[in-house]
């Protein structure tokens, strides 16, 4: 149950489109379309962003979007807002009624 | 509306106990897999634990397994963790989740536990 690896921290001007990967094994993110992202800010409980892989929840901004190659997943943001500011975790089923959360990922609008 | 509320957190010893409690409202409780998932004072999120909606079926975190029980009284809308033989690493907040899809899209505001002598 190695943590998925996130970039330590990822950073865009207002307007601008980011990309967080997320990178797992052939166990976790490779064998299940069930990546989860996260939102957290400071202070805060974590909310969700993206479910199986590129479903967005009811009220999320369509800025946000998932997708899935191989054993890595990622979290696009476009059109990066000032309130994008936050860490992000992803997280991935990974078989046997476990789960296994990535490293997380400080986004920084400059 | 969706409420999760944490409670039992606090200052216990090393190889000492504790029983988090998770109250929860706005749902069919007992229609539903809940988690645990903890985070260390500035560190990342860690998932813990999984139990099915009708307690049938858990899963656990290899740091804490044999350690650590999840339970649920759906009778009384609420999740538990039973965490036994605590150590310093497992000083964390503890949030409760709700399952949906294997993602958890609501939770609580979380309680700290603080394992120190």
């Amino acid at each position: 149950q190695s943590a998925l690896t996130q970039p330590a921290s990822v950073s865009g001007s207002p307007g601008q489109s980011i990309t967080i990967s997320c990178t797992g094994t052939s166990s976790d993110v490779g064998s299940y379309n069930l990546v989860s992202w996260y939102q957290q800010h400071q202070g805060k409980a974590p909310k969700l962003m993206i479910y199986e892989v590129s479903k967005r929840p009811s009220g999320v901004s369509n800025r946000f979007s998932g997708s899935k190659s191989g054993n890595t997943a990622s979290l696009t943001i476009s059109g990066l807002q000032a309130e994008d500011e936050a860490d992000y975790y992803c997280c991935s089923y990974a078989s046997s009624n476990t789960f296994v959360f990535g490293t997380g990922t400080k986004v920084t609008v400059l | 509306e969706v409420q999760l509320v944490e409670s039992g957190g606090g200052l216990v010893q090393p190889g000492g106990s504790l029983r988090l409690s998770c109250a929860a409202s706005g749902f069919t409780f007992s229609s539903y897999w809940m988690h645990w998932v903890r985070q260390a004072p500035g560190k990342g999120l860690v998932w813990v634990s999984r139990i099915k909606y009708d307690g049938s079926s858990t899963g656990y975190a290899d740091s804490v397994k044999g350690r650590f029980t999840i339970s649920r009284d759906n009778a009384k809308n609420t999740l538990y963790l039973q965490m036994n033989s605590l150590r310093a690493e497992d000083t964390a907040v503890y949030y409760c989740t709700k399952d949906s899809g294997s993602s958890s899209d609501y939770w609580g505001q979380g309680t700290l536990v603080i394992v120190s002598s």
